[in-house]
């Protein structure tokens, strides 16, 4: 079945320690998202990539970093972890990027930061 | 600034009994979509309703839109002790660039 897949769900660091998510997909979607949701709250878009074009959010700190090396693969890359970078992270796809598109979510990545 | 806002933040009924969940928000928006998240896994699209429309259905699910108030409300009837998760809504405006906005959401819980 075609779909979003996040490994792993469960990732463990320590603080300092650069850690990266990964994500891919077999949708052939143009569109990649990374999502920071802490507990309680709404996701909260990092960035994106159209294609092979990135796009940060303006409040996304530099401590994150995201490489798309081809449309099947996004990483999501923490330099410096720090105990409030814990949190789930989703990837999400969209087969483009127009106003009429949905976003297609995978399971989450639950990072604990030690 | 935050564009959609749930309201309730939580809440709790009976199987069988419906469950309205209500969004606001404060730009012009093209579309709005309703998306559902089981506890610890990502979010699943449940509808779109473009600012064209008023209504739309989807089995138990109905949601309404009204531009004017800039809301939007989650209606499932007939619920179940599986509808239990938290549900958001997501606005996609022009000024937004195209990205999602989510709302905070409301953490449905249906008890059996």
């Amino acid at each position: 079945d075609a779909m979003v897949i996040q490994n792993p769900r469960y990732q463990v660091t320590q603080f300092g320690k650069p850690v990266t998510l990964s994500c891919s997909q077999t949708l052939n979607h143009n569109v990649m998202y990374w999502y920071q949701q802490k507990s309680s709250q709404a996701p909260k878009l990092l960035f994106h990539y159209y294609d092979k074009d990135f796009n940060n959010e303006a409040d996304t700190p530099d401590n994150f970093q995201s490489r798309r090396p081809n449309t099947s693969f996004c990483f999501l890359d923490i330099r410096s972890p720090g105990l409030g970078d814990a949190a789930m992270y989703l990837c999400a796809t969209s087969r483009d990027a127009g106003q009429q598109e949905t976003q297609y979510f995978g399971p989450g990545t639950r990072l604990l930061v030690l | 600034s935050q564009q959609g806002e749930e309201d309730p933040q939580a809440l709790s009924i009976q199987e069988g009994e419906n469950a309205t969940m209500n969004c606001s928000y404060k730009t012009s928006i093209n579309n709005l979509q309703w998306y559902r998240q089981n506890s610890g896994r990502g979010l699943v699209h449940l509808i779109l309703i473009r600012s064209n429309e008023r209504e739309k259905h989807s089995g138990r699910l109905r949601v309404t839109l009204d531009t004017s108030k800039k809301s939007s409300s989650l209606l499932i009837t007939a619920s179940r002790a599986a509808d239990t998760a938290s549900y958001f809504c997501a606005t996609v405006s022009l000024s937004a660039g195209q990205n999602f906005v989510f709302g905070p959401g409301t953490r449905l819980s249906v008890l059996p």
